[in-house]
C-alpha cells in the first residue's frame, strides 16, 4: 500500500496562477483532510471531508477550494495564488475521523 | 480559540535518559489527543493517540493524560539518537474530524 500520496512535490507560482493540488489515498479511509504548515504557526486545517461527497471548512479556509472527487481523491485548489499561501501543504486520511496519517507534502513557493 | 501549546524547545537529552513532552490545551470538550513525531523537510507520523484520563504505553512511549489539568504528556524512554525529532501535540474535537496542533517541540537526543 503506498498510504497518501500528494502530486506535486514542489511547485512554483507567480501570484495569481492558479493550481490544483492533488492527493489519494488507498486505505478505504472515510476521511480527508488538507493542512498547511508555516513556520511558527504548526500545522492548521483548511479544509476536510468527513465522508465522500462531503466537505467542510477548517480553521483557514479562505483562498482555497477543495472537491471529493471519489473516496480515495480530495483535491486542493488555489484558484488565485498569491504570496501568503507560500507553505507546505499535507494531506492527511482516517478512517473514523481521528488518527490520521499524512502524506509526504507539496512544498508550495508564490513570487 | 485555538491554544494547544508546546514548549517550542529544543530540549536536549543524552542517549539512553528520558525525555519529556508536554502539552496544554484549552478546553473544548475534546476527547481525543495525539503525538506525532516529525523529521526535518518529512511528514508527520503518528507516533500516540490517547482518549481517557491516565497513562497508554506504546514500546519505549508513554502518553499521559489529565483532563482536569488541561494538559497531555509524552515520555520516551531509552532515548535514541534517531528520535530526534520535532514532536507535535495535537488535540481532537469530540465531534471528530477538527484538529489542532501545537507548534512542536524540537528534541535533540545527544550520543
Amino acid at each position: 500500500n503506498a498510504g497518501v500520496t500528494q502530486t506535486p512535490k514542489f511547485q512554483v507560482l507567480k501570484t495569481g496562477q492558479s493550481m490544483t493540488l492533488q492527493c489519494a489515498q488507498d486505505m478505504n479511509h472515510n476521511s480527508m483532510y488538507w493542512y498547511r504548515q508555516d513556520p511558527g504557526m504548526g500545522l492548521r486545517l483548511i479544509y476536510y471531508s468527513a465522508s465522500e461527497g462531503t466537505t467542510d471548512k477548517g480553521e483557514v479556509p479562505n483562498g482555497y477550494n477543495v472537491s471529493r472527487l471519489n473516496k480515495r481523491e480530495f483535491s486542493l485548489r488555489l484558484e488565485s495564488a498569491a504570496p501568503s499561501q507560500t507553505s507546505v501543504y499535507f494531506c492527511a486520511s482516517s478512517l473514523s475521523g481521528y488518527e490520521q496519517y499524512f502524506g509526504p507534502g507539496t512544498r508550495l513557493t508564490v513570487t | 480559540q485555538k491554544e494547544v501549546e508546546q514548549n517550542s524547545g529544543p530540549l536536549s537529552v543524552p542517549e539512553g535518559a528520558i525525555a519529556s513532552l508536554n502539552c496544554t490545551y484549552s478546553d473544548r470538550g475534546s476527547q481525543s489527543f495525539f503525538w506525532y513525531r516529525q523529521y526535518s523537510g518529512k511528514s508527520p507520523e503518528l507516533i500516540m493517540s490517547i482518549y481517557s484520563n491516565g497513562d497508554k504505553e506504546d514500546g519505549r512511549f508513554t502518553a499521559q493524560l489529565n483532563k482536569a489539568s488541561q494538559y497531555v504528556s509524552l515520555l520516551i524512554r531509552d532515548s535514541q539518537p534517531s528520535d530526534s525529532a520535532t514532536y507535535l501535540c495535537a488535540e481532537g474535537l469530540t465531534t471528530g474530524n477538527q484538529f489542532y496542533f501545537g507548534t512542536g517541540t524540537s528534541l535533540t537526543v545527544i550520543p
